[in-house]
């Protein structure tokens, strides 16, 4: 049957600290990673990308970082604030054959307190 | 206004009866995907499109059935077969690169399909 309710990992934090969500992913010949967010009752929002020739990425208050030795993605979003609390999914692809498929964590609920 | 519109955003049906969800974008985008989230989890991959008039199966494409006669367009009918219809069903699009240049997929709003 379908599970019910949230058992989601959680993250608090104050508003102006930075957060790290991270994601270990499974599969070794994925090749592209990307993070979303997502508000309740919304669609995801694509937050950042990372290929695998990198191991680090930033953008406006975000830094991704791959580490594909022990194939583990993280998120860095500095200064957090109150319109970041959401989930946050990554999210990987493995290229090839499966070019297009994404394959999405479980997803991480982001609380930020003012 | 550029984007993927899913409509409606709720909608309730009777078991055993077919229905049909819309997915509309105008982003000149080839690629279009179906995806469906249940509570607590991530969002899994239904039925895909690189280009009009093929498609290919997800991961759980049992008990759905997709189209793609125009580009803009990639409705998905949830069947009488699917045994667990209820949940929120996320439309996407993206450019169609290839493995050495993968594109971002955008998301539509969602609709919430209940089925009773």
């Amino acid at each position: 049957g379908e599970s019910v309710g949230l058992h989601l990992p959680t993250l608090s934090v104050q508003e102006g600290d930075n957060s790290i969500i991270n994601c270990a992913y499974s599969n070794s010949a994925s090749d592209y990673f990307i993070w979303y967010k997502q508000e309740s009752g919304k669609g995801p929002q694509f937050i950042i990308d990372i290929r695998s020739n990198m191991d680090k990425r930033q953008g406006q208050r975000v830094t991704v970082l791959l580490n594909k030795t022990v194939k583990h993605l993280s998120l860095q979003i500095a200064a957090t604030q109150p319109g970041d609390s959401a989930v946050y999914f990554c999210a990987e692809e493995a290229g090839g054959t499966s070019y297009g498929k994404l394959t999405f964590g479980q997803g991480t609920i982001l609380t930020v307190h003012p | 206004d550029g984007g993927i519109t899913q409509s409606p955003k709720y909608l309730f049906r009777k078991e055993g009866q077919n229905v049909t969800l819309s997915c509309e974008q105008n982003l000149n985008h080839d690629a279009m995907y179906w995806y469906r989230q249940d509570p607590g989890q991530g969002l899994r991959l239904i039925y895909y499109s690189q280009i009009v008039n093929d498609f290919q199966k997800g991961d759980i494409a049992e008990g759905y059935s997709v189209s793609r006669e125009k580009k803009e367009s990639f409705p998905l009918t949830v069947t009488s077969a699917q045994k667990n219809p209820t949940a929120f069903y996320l439309c996407a699009s993206s450019m169609t690169g290839n493995s050495e240049i993968p594109y971002e997929q955008y998301f539509g709003p969602g609709t919430r399909l209940t089925v009773t």
